[in-house]
């Protein structure tokens, strides 16, 4: 089973800053298996990020994704106050995996 | 609109059992697999169980199998999650969630807003 780590586990972050999200799997991942998703208190989660870098449907271009074989990394250019949530990456190979998530908090 | 809606969690005791159900409107769900995902209060995302849109396909967690059993009534647009032997542990919010898998991408695009499952005497 690949064990995916995100980093870092908490990112204090203030509106209009860049956010820097990393996803490390234990063994190399098809970047078109991984995704990465947002979720919110109380919310389901919601796609972000398909195929290691394609956005999904209604997705904001601040949001994009990048990386391959054992690192991937979600980036937002610019925090908008909706934008701070619990981020998780997640891979398919023999086993869905998820990572364990990042919170980004406002500063 | 494109909507998944989950019911059927609860209170239940330690051993006993449970289904839950996925009502589907707004797309063809007979195309597509779907899974179910679970979140212990607090914590991160565990993926559950999967089924093909033909069932021909079905995998579960190693921590469900054996006890979970997942199926598919696609006359009803509705997916199932028959849990048995229920532990403890299994208490979490249940979603169930729409799922590309295919050659290219594998991916879960739309989800619903999750029924609580809560295991205790």
């Amino acid at each position: 089973e690949i064990v995916l780590t995100q980093s870092p586990g908490t990112l204090s972050l203030s509106p209009g800053e860049r956010a820097t999200l990393s996803c490390r799997a234990s063994q190399s991942v098809s970047s078109s298996y991984l995704a990465w998703y947002q979720q919110k208190p109380g919310q389901a989660p919601r796609l972000l990020i398909y195929g290691a870098s394609s956005r999904a449907t209604g997705i904001p271009d601040r949001f994009s994704g990048s990386g391959s074989g054992t690192d991937f990394t979600l980036t937002i250019s610019r925090l908008e106050p909706e934008d701070f949530a619990v981020y998780y990456c997640q891979q398919y190979g023999s086993v869905l995996t998820f990572g364990g998530g990042t919170k980004v908090e406002i500063k | 609109e494109v909507q998944l809606v989950e019911s059927g969690g609860g209170l239940v005791q330690p051993g006993g059992s449970l289904r839950l159900s996925c009502a589907a409107s707004g797309f063809t769900f007979s195309s597509y697999s779907m899974n179910w995902v679970r979140q212990a209060p607090g914590k991160g995302l565990e993926w559950v169980s999967y089924i093909s849109s033909s069932s021909s396909t079905i995998y579960y967690a190693d921590s469900v199998k054996g006890r979970f059993t997942i199926s598919r009534d696609n006359a009803k647009n509705s997916l199932y999650l028959q849990m048995n032997s229920l532990r403890d542990e299994d208490t979490a919010v249940y979603y169930c969630a729409r799922t590309i898998a295919g050659y290219y991408y594998y991916y879960m695009d739309v989800w619903g807003k999750g029924t609580t499952v809560t295991v205790s005497s």
